[in-house]
């Protein structure tokens, strides 16, 4: 079975700075996608990026972008110039087959200092 | 847009009462999960369903059942609620494989 963890249970970080959350997942498969999710206060769950395994370059959007190392099984993200709308619960997800179905980590506290 | 829709937002059982959640996508979406958050821990998987017709377990079924009424409305119901059942209910849709996946607002249920 896949797993996904998150062995950082809260980050903090201030304001303009960049903080990193890690995530490692076990698998026997080549071809996954892997996710980051936000949730803030509001509950809601907010995709923020994604990276497909059998693309080598590291996914980005805006301020966060990701180091994928498929060798290590491990997906990190990056968020630079924090800001205080970032903090929030962040889960990393992995696909597990064709039909779309999500494996979570227990999700890192991002709280973000003025 | 509504994007995914679930009802009610919050509810408050004893136990042994039964309910329903209910969630309807206008996304024209193939593909629809429900799935539980509890606190240290991730969203876990409950069911899934994916196509219309077609629902599967997903890792923590037990105690619930679900219905894919039609292609927008995917329903998870809990015939004896127990406090164990006590959590954040999320359902999610999704148009394709390679495609993310969409949450609704999540429905808080405490079971007294």
């Amino acid at each position: 079975a896949q797993t996904v963890t998150q062995s950082q249970p809260e980050m903090s970080v201030q304001e303009a700075e960049t903080v990193t959350l890690s995530c490692t997942y076990d698998t026997s498969e080549s071809d996954y996608y892997l996710f980051w999710y936000k949730q803030p206060p509001s509950r809601q769950m907010i995709l923020v990026i994604r990276q497909e395994a059998y693309k080598q370059q590291n996914a980005t959007e805006n301020r966060f972008s990701v180091n994928f190392q498929k060798a290590a099984k491990s997906f990190s993200l990056k968020i630079s110039d924090s800001q205080l709308g970032d903090a929030a619960m962040y889960f990393c997800a992995y696909k597990t087959d064709s039909w779309g179905k999500l494996q979570f980590g227990a999700g890192t506290q991002v709280v973000v200092t003025p | 847009n509504a994007g995914v829709t679930q009802t009610p937002k919050f509810q408050v059982l004893k136990t042994g009462q039964s309910m329903t959640l209910q969630c309807a996508q206008d996304m024209n979406h193939n593909s629809m999960y429900w799935y539980r958050q509890d606190p240290g821990m991730g969203l876990r998987l409950i069911y899934y369903s994916a196509s219309e017709g077609t629902t599967d377990k997903g890792e923590v079924p037990n105690g619930y059942n679900v219905s894919r009424l039609n292609k927008r409305e995917f329903s998870l119901r809990l015939e004896s609620a127990a406090p164990s059942q006590t959590s954040v209910y999320f359902c999610a849709s999704k148009i394709a494989s390679n495609q993310p996946q969409h949450f609704g607002d999540g429905t808080r249920l405490s079971i007294l």
